[in-house]
């Protein structure tokens, strides 16, 4: 176990449903990131939030927002779905005290669009 | 902006070859961070190293070892004598704090396969 909870491990959905992704960071971390995969693609930074502020975004659709909550856990809300959705999406928590910084991502959640 | 480029998209070697993956990085800042992280065909994204931009020691872990050159923006990663069970993506990744947030900028991968 990474730390880094994410719900629902997989989905499976049809177009133009709407769909959350959950994740809990590790405990003290934090910062949040979502991450996309898609299919043979490499990692694609979504969004970032800091202690309930949005802190940077990246390549985010605007059919796609995210929140942090006060207990820390995060929500990726992703609406209008399109086939092209479909995806690995990666949750990750940073910890930057000096003994032991970095990132732990969660397991994923696997979107399937139909 | 960062950016952290992995040219190798796939490699294919025969079990207990070495096997080297490169991979460049473009930062402003002179504080950074490079890691590398492995995906097996499970999918997660399985931790390897992290290194800071002072610190250039190389790195050895059993049959892994890293190289980094700030001279060269290069932080490669070998592996020695490798197995079927080193099959998986790998991933290339740089974080600074040049920008408002630090998120982790990875490269695109490279695909390794080793036969048996």
């Amino acid at each position: 176990d990474s730390g880094v909870t994410q719900t629902p491990k997989h989905l499976i959905t049809a177009t133009g449903q709407r769909v959350t992704l959950r994740c809990s960071p590790r405990s003290g971390d934090l910062s949040v990131y979502w991450y996309q995969q898609s299919l043979d693609q490499g990692l694609q930074f979504l969004i970032q939030y800091y202690n309930g502020e949005e802190r940077a975004k990246g390549n985010i659709l605007e059919r796609f927002s995210a929140q942090q909550f006060p207990d820390l856990h995060s929500e990726l809300n992703l609406s209008s779905l399109e086939l092209g959705d479909s995806a690995l999406y990666f949750c990750a928590s940073s910890s930057w005290d000096s003994s032991n910084y970095g990132y732990t991502f969660g397991s994923g959640t696997r979107l399937t669009v139909v | 902006a960062q950016k952290v480029t992995q040219a190798q998209t796939e490699i294919s070697v025969v079990e207990k070859e070495d096997v080297t993956l490169d991979c460049v990085y473009e930062t402003r800042d002179t504080t950074y961070y490079l890691f590398w992280y492995k995906q097996p065909p499970s999918g997660e994204l399985v931790f390897l190293i992290r290194r800071n931009s002072f610190d250039e020691q190389n790195e050895i872990s059993g049959r892994y070892s890293w190289n980094f050159q700030k001279s060269t923006s290069s932080f490669n990663f070998t592996i020695t004598a490798s197995q079927v069970v080193d099959s998986a993506v790998y991933f290339c990744a740089l974080s600074d704090f040049g920008n408002a947030g630090n998120m982790l900028t990875f490269g695109g991968g490279t695909r390794l396969m080793v036969k048996p």
